[in-house]
């Protein structure tokens, strides 16, 4: 059972927006920043989003993240086949001491 | 380019350790920590830990204190992640990623992972 919650699967269909939920609480997302990596089928997981909506050089703006409460989202706009993956939020969590992540969510694009 | 290079895959019977290794260049190894996480097979990702490669000091998940123990040579830019008493649900791929963490009073704490090794498989069986 993941610290934090997240829809086991998404998906869409090409050029739509799709949306992920991240859902924790007020001692990890309520009070610190969370974080987005893709992880492409076979490969190491690669940082989308952090500081809950900024982006790394060189990731698409078709990503956005964003945070309210204790909840944050991962929105993708412009759907794109390569987009296909696993998707995992994650944030400092300041009863644990650790950094949590959520179970991931896998986008399928149909 | 920032790069993180992992030993290979191991295999290991219940109960013996394992070290893996994280070699980095690209960056100033002493200017930002390595965290470690694993995912076992067809589950999520699991924080392990943290090592600070500026003073090596550390910060365990909780559920594996006292059977990890990682560490970092500065001189080679590696970080290294040892798991004792090895148990078949540690059988999972171990992943090595620069941390790049900080706090603002406002935000609170910001640690994310900017780059990662390919990851190492380690298979516990006996």
């Amino acid at each position: 059972q993941s610290v934090l919650t997240q829809p086991p699967s998404a998906s869409g269909t090409p050029g739509q927006r799709v949306t992920i939920s991240c859902s924790g609480s007020s001692s990890n997302i309520g009070s610190n920043t969370v974080n987005w990596y893709q992880q492409l089928p076979g490969t190491a997981p690669k940082l989308l989003i952090y500081s809950n909506n900024q982006r790394p050089s060189g990731v698409p703006d078709r990503f956005s993240g964003s945070k309210s409460g204790t909840s944050a989202s991962l929105a993708i706009s412009g759907l794109q086949s390569e987009d296909e993956a696993d998707y995992y939020c994650a944030a400092w969590d300041d009863s644990l001491n650790a950094v949590v992540f959520g179970g991931g969510t896998k986008l399928t694009v149909l | 380019q920032v790069q993180l290079v992992q030993s290979g895959a191991e295999v290991k019977k219940p109960g013996a350790s394992v070290k893996v290794s994280c070699k980095a260049s690209g960056y100033t190894f002493t200017s930002y920590g390595i965290s470690w996480v694993r995912q076992a097979p067809g589950q999520g990702l699991e924080w392990m830990g943290w090592i600070s490669a500026y003073n090596g000091n550390t910060n365990y998940a909780q559920k594996l204190q006292g059977r990890v123990t990682m560490t970092t040579d500065t001189s080679t830019s590696t970080a290294y992640m040892e798991l004792r008493s090895l148990r078949s649900d540690d059988t999972a791929v171990y992943y090595c990623a620069r941390d790049r963490a900080y706090y603002d009073i406002l935000t609170g704490y910001s640690i994310s992972f900017d780059y990662w090794g390919q990851g190492t498989l380690v298979t516990v069986s006996s």
